[in-house]
């Protein structure tokens, strides 16, 4: 199983201020046929389900705020939130879908200062 | 609209049997792949297992194999998530979610509202 490690586990961070969340996956998830890494973020508001923000680790989803940039490969990856606003308060997942069974990071929590 | 619309919440007993049903609309539900994604209070989450309902391959998880069983109803758009003999342990909310592309590999793009199963 490919294990994914997240860090921090969480982060209080001011209005305005720069968010940075961590992930490392235990092998490789760069799929060299089509040189993709099988990399998403999800992030999760209280009390709703998650919500895709990234795939391929660097393709930002239709209607995510350009504040927020994923990047990396292989096995280390970063989510970086560039100007934190109220509303990104939630908690991160990273999650690998190179290979079954699909894994999860242990989330990262984010709250505001 | 496309949705996944789950069951409601259940309050179980130890060692009773239960299945929580997901239904689609809004796609052809038997070109994506469904999963299932375990969230214990408090806890991170955890893919149990996905099935493709256009011909039932199903892929579980190892840790979870033989705990329980995910089927799908193609005619009816509905995938469901069975356990024979639920433990205290089983308590969590559970999300179907849609995989993205027509392949197994891909994100979880649409997810269900989630269905909290409560046993005591």
């Amino acid at each position: 199983d490919i294990v994914m490690t997240q860090s921090p586990d969480s982060l209080a961070v001011s209005l305005g201020e720069r968010a940075t969340i961590n992930c490392k996956s235990s092998q490789s998830v760069l799929y060299r046929s089509n040189n993709k890494n099988y990399l998403a973020w999800y992030q999760q508001k209280a009390g709703q389900p998650p919500k895709v923000i990234f795939k391929w680790a660097s393709a930002r989803e239709s209607g995510v705020p350009e504040r927020f940039s994923g990047s990396g490969s292989g096995t280390d990856f970063t989510l970086i939130i560039s100007s934190l606003q109220a509303e990104d308060a939630a908690v991160y997942y990273c999650h690998q879908y190179y290979s079954a069974p699909l894994t999860f990071g242990g989330g990262t929590k984010v709250e505001i200062k | 609209e496309v949705q996944l619309v789950q069951s409601g919440a259940e309050l179980k007993k130890p060692g009773d049997s239960l299945k929580i049903s997901c239904k689609g609309s809004g796609y052809m539900f038997g070109n994506y792949w469904i999963g299932w994604v375990r969230q214990k209070p408090g806890e991170g989450l955890e893919w149990m297992g996905m099935i493709y309902p256009g011909n039932s391959e199903t892929k579980y998880s190892p840790s979870l194999q033989g705990q329980v069983t995910i089927s799908a109803n193609k005619s009816i758009a509905t995938s469901y998530l069975r356990w024979g003999s639920l433990r205290a342990s089983d308590t969590a909310i559970y999300y179907c979610a849609r995989v993205a592309l027509a392949g197994p590999y891909d994100v979880f793009d649409i997810w269900g509202q989630g269905t909290m199963v409560t046993i005591s």
